[in-house]
């Protein structure tokens, strides 16, 4: 198993532009939920599915971000018309909801977005 | 509602110093607790974890005790190294039926250990 994949790993873009985000979770895991991380702070929660189902979004995702995780596996990660606010890092994660309370979440290395 | 806060940065320290970084948090409920760490261009990796009032975690020499009383979980090293040093994010997350799992982090904590 190699972990949490995420791709791209770094992404500039124009404002405005539409952008994509993948990730590959853990194969056995379950979960998988979403965070954005800006500088100097904490990850922020932003989505989470159980299997295929998107069962919580947070206020924080706005109309113009979208998540989807067909077939239970990968998910990828949307926003459109892009806006400097969203430069960010966004952090996928991914885990079993018969173990979590035992061995926490795994994390991949993230998509760092840059909005110019 | 459901929060963590941690002592503010950076911290700085020379080698072989006792390290010391505090966490509170505010649940509804009975967490489990995380201290994660971030090293310089990577992501985030578990460091310990508690799942119950009066565990303690531990790893790679760093313990963090789950008390309930004080709602805290302190990140403790009794001699850091030029390595240990990262950003340090406490989190908790609650579990059931109700719940999503979510982690909820800190803003978390730079530590700077100089030789």
């Amino acid at each position: 198993d190699t972990g949490v994949s995420q791709d791209p790993r770094h992404k500039i873009t124009k404002r405005g532009q539409n952008v994509t985000f993948r990730c590959d979770p853990i194969s056995e895991h379950n979960r998988l939920y979403w965070y954005r991380q800006t500088l100097g702070q904490g990850p922020e929660f932003l989505t989470y599915f159980q299997n295929e189902a998107q069962l919580e979004k947070s206020r924080l995702l706005s109309d113009r971000f979208s998540a989807e995780r067909p077939k239970g596996s990968f998910s990828t990660l949307e926003i459109q018309r892009t806006e400097q606010g969203d430069s960010a890092m966004y952090l996928c994660a991914s885990s079993s909801s018969r173990a979590v309370a035992n061995y926490g979440y795994t994390f991949g290395s993230g998509t760092r977005l840059t909005v110019v | 509602g459901n929060s963590v806060t941690q002592m503010e940065g950076p911290v700085t320290l020379s080698e072989e110093a006792f390290l010391t970084i505090n966490c509170t948090y505010t649940a509804t409920g009975y967490p489990s607790l995380f201290w994660y760490v971030q090293y310089p261009g990577e992501g985030l990796q578990l460091l310990l974890k508690a799942t119950k009032a009066d565990d303690k975690g531990s790893n790679k020499g760093f313990e963090a005790t789950y008390r309930k009383e004080t709602t805290s979980f302190h990140l403790e090293k009794g001699s850091v190294q030029v390595s240990d040093s990262a950003v340090y994010f406490c989190a908790l997350s609650l579990h059931g039926s109700s719940n999503t799992g979510k982690l909820i982090f800190g803003q978390g904590t730079t530590l700077q250990v100089k030789p």
